[in-house]
């Protein structure tokens, strides 16, 4: 148990459909994260969340869409991917402190075809 | 922007062999550098860290390594078993920054042969 949990674990969905990514965490932790883990590439930095505002968005496409109604839950919503998107998504949360360690959750592997 | 490069990509040890996983990092500012270790089907997870103002962490079976002239980091594993079969990742940051600006290696697949 991670404390991190991330549903569905697996997604497949066509280029026109619309999907959520799920994350809650178990930590009392104040920032959580979006990343986008791609073969042989390192991790990506998609969207940084602290006390639930909004602090970085790393020139991600407008298709992926966060959401985060409180300090326990994010979402990523999904809508008219291309398959390039086709990837391992994790969520992670931490303390707002700056090196505090990030706590992951197992991913949701996304096919997007 | 901070650039990682992670070397092997790959590393295959016996069994109660050392490993060694290297990394070098571009922004001399940067001054936190974590290891993630991640196991199949996992998210990545924190085993050790080490910031710029000393040279060396341990942690039982586990060091890290820090040259900050030569802006670079090593991972070392001694006395390998079964369980450290997993990918590792190396990370640097600068802590007034922290994990909005971390940047990631590429892995290493670490595979302990028995």
């Amino acid at each position: 148990e991670t404390g991190v949990t991330q549903t569905p674990r697996h997604l497949v969905m066509g280029m026109t459909n619309k999907k959520s990514l799920k994350c809650e965490q178990h930590l009392g932790h104040n920032a959580m994260y979006w990343y986008k883990q791609s073969a042989k590439k390192p991790l990506e930095l998609m969207f940084v969340y602290n006390f639930k505002e909004q602090t970085e968005n790393n020139s991600v496409p407008s298709r992926f869409s966060p959401e985060c109604p409180n300090s326990s839950h994010l979402f990523l919503h999904l809508h008219t991917l291309q398959p390039e998107d086709s990837a391992l998504y994790l969520c992670a949360s931490s303390q707002v402190d700056r090196t505090a360690p990030l706590h992951f959750g197992n991913g949701t592997r996304l096919t997007v075809t | 922007g901070e650039n990682v490069e992670q070397h092997p990509s790959t590393l295959s040890v016996q069994e109660g062999d050392s490993a060694v996983i290297k990394c070098t990092y571009s922004d001399s500012a940067s001054n936190y550098f974590p290891w993630y270790k991640q196991e199949l089907g996992k998210g990545p997870q924190l085993i050790i860290d080490i910031r710029s103002n000393v040279g060396e962490k341990k942690d039982q079976r586990i060091a890290v390594t820090l040259n900050k002239t030569a802006k670079h980091f090593s991972l070392h594993i001694t006395e390998t078993q079964p369980e450290d079969s997993a990918v590792y990742f190396c990370a640097a940051s600068k802590s007034n920054f922290g994990n909005e600006k971390l940047t990631f290696g590429t892995g290493t697949r670490l595979t302990i042969i028995p």
